[in-house]
This record gives C-alpha cells, structure tokens and sequence, in this order.
C-alpha cells in the first residue's frame, strides 16, 4: 500500500461550482498535512498548511483533516478558471528531515 | 523573505552527456533542501534530501548525485545522462521543525 492514495483522475467543474478533492494515507505517524497547487510547468505552490485534526479555512479554500479516518480533503468554494490547475495532497512527519509524502495529484478544470 | 532559485528552467542534454542543476535559496539560513523528479502521472519521487553542508542522503538508487557546498545552496549532478533521467525536477528547502516544503520553479530535462 502507497503511503498516499490520491486518485489522479481529471475533474472539469463549471465555474462556481465547489471543488472537493482527498487523499487517504496509511502513515500513523504523519502529523503535518499540506496541499499545493501546480499551474502547468512550474514549481508546486504551498496552498493549505494544517497539523491538526478539523477544518481550516483561507477564503474560498478549505481543509480538512480526520486523523482517526486518515483521510484530508480539499475544497474549493466558488471555483473560478484561475484555479484550473494540479492540486497535490502532501504529508510529513518529524523525522528529522521533513521529508513530504505526496499524492499523485488531481488536474482540475474549471470551465467558464 | 524568503525565496529559491533554480535553474534552468529548461534544457536538452545528450544521452551520455554530463548534468548540473543549481539551486539557491534566499532569506533563510541552515534550511533542509531538497531534490524532487516529477513524472507524469507518478507524483514526486524524492531523490536527494540534505540538513546540512556536506550532508547528502538519498532516496533512490539511481544516476545523479547531489552535492551542498554552502549552507543555501544545492547542486544536482549526473556524469552521463541516461534516456531515463529525462523528467522535471524540483528544488525545494523547509525550516526545520516545521513541516511545509517551498519549491522552486523547476527545470525541465530532456535526455536525447
């Protein structure tokens, strides 16, 4: 079993739509939960950043993380074009050199 | 602030030919720096992760060699290119402690 499942399938939305995207992983000791977001041919951009259990919430995105599950999730409210992208689910535990575990991504397309 | 600089952003290497990639980072000091490849449809692969000067571990057994000569700098490097080594790859450094990683914008190898 991969350390993080993502399922990499496409998702098209129409615009204003809500985006949910997740991820599920097998780690226990996992304890910082990221998702960034990658346009086409550049470096993935931190977007969500959480180390606890719950919901955080930054404008239109929202994260959230069920430890007792394993299981994050992603949404975005009131999708706009601009946030066609990759979003990539990432997870790291304190071993000392923060490595990320990161799932395959998810390529959404938000139709105007 | 902080920031990282990688480059190229893109380049075309023979098979058989020698590598160097670059990355700095700015506004932070002893970071943890990293080298991610990104294949389609396979996520990141972490190939090279350092917590210090001279301090390189690897993750997978492969073609490139990394090197950290000063604090906020970090080289990626191959002898003799393989068809296989083709990919994007990724810089990235995060502070210790914290879990978050900061990408650069990446380079773009194509081996021929």
């Amino acid at each position: 079993q991969k350390e993080v499942e993502q399922d990499p399938g496409p998702l098209s939305v129409p615009e204003g739509a809500i985006v949910s995207l997740n991820c599920t992983y097998s780690n226990s000791a996992f304890q910082y939960f990221m998702w960034y977001r990658q346009y086409s041919r550049k470096g993935p951009e931190l977007l969500m950043y959480t180390y606890s259990s719950g919901n955080k919430e930054d404008g239109r995105f929202t994260a959230q993380v069920d430890k007792s599950s394993k299981y994050i999730s992603l949404f975005i409210r009131d999708s706009q074009p601009s946030d066609s992208a990759t979003y990539l689910c990432a997870m790291s535990a304190w071993f000392g050199n923060n490595r990320l575990a990161f799932g395959k991504g998810n390529q959404v397309v938000v139709i105007p | 602030s902080q920031t990282i600089h990688q480059w190229p952003a893109t380049l075309v290497q023979p098979v058989g030919s020698p590598l160097s990639l670059e990355c700095t980072v700015e506004g932070t000091s002893n970071p943890n720096l990293y080298w991610y490849r990104q294949a389609a449809g396979r996520g990141l692969q972490l190939l090279f992760y350092s917590v210090g000067i001279g301090q390189i571990s690897s993750e997978v057994p492969q073609n490139l060699s990394a090197s950290r000569p000063q604090d906020r700098q970090f080289i990626l490097s191959s002898k003799k290119l393989l068809l296989s080594d083709s990919g994007f790859y990724l810089c990235a450094w995060s502070v210790k402690g914290s879990g978050e990683a900061f990408f650069g914008q990446g380079t773009r190898l194509t081996v021929v």
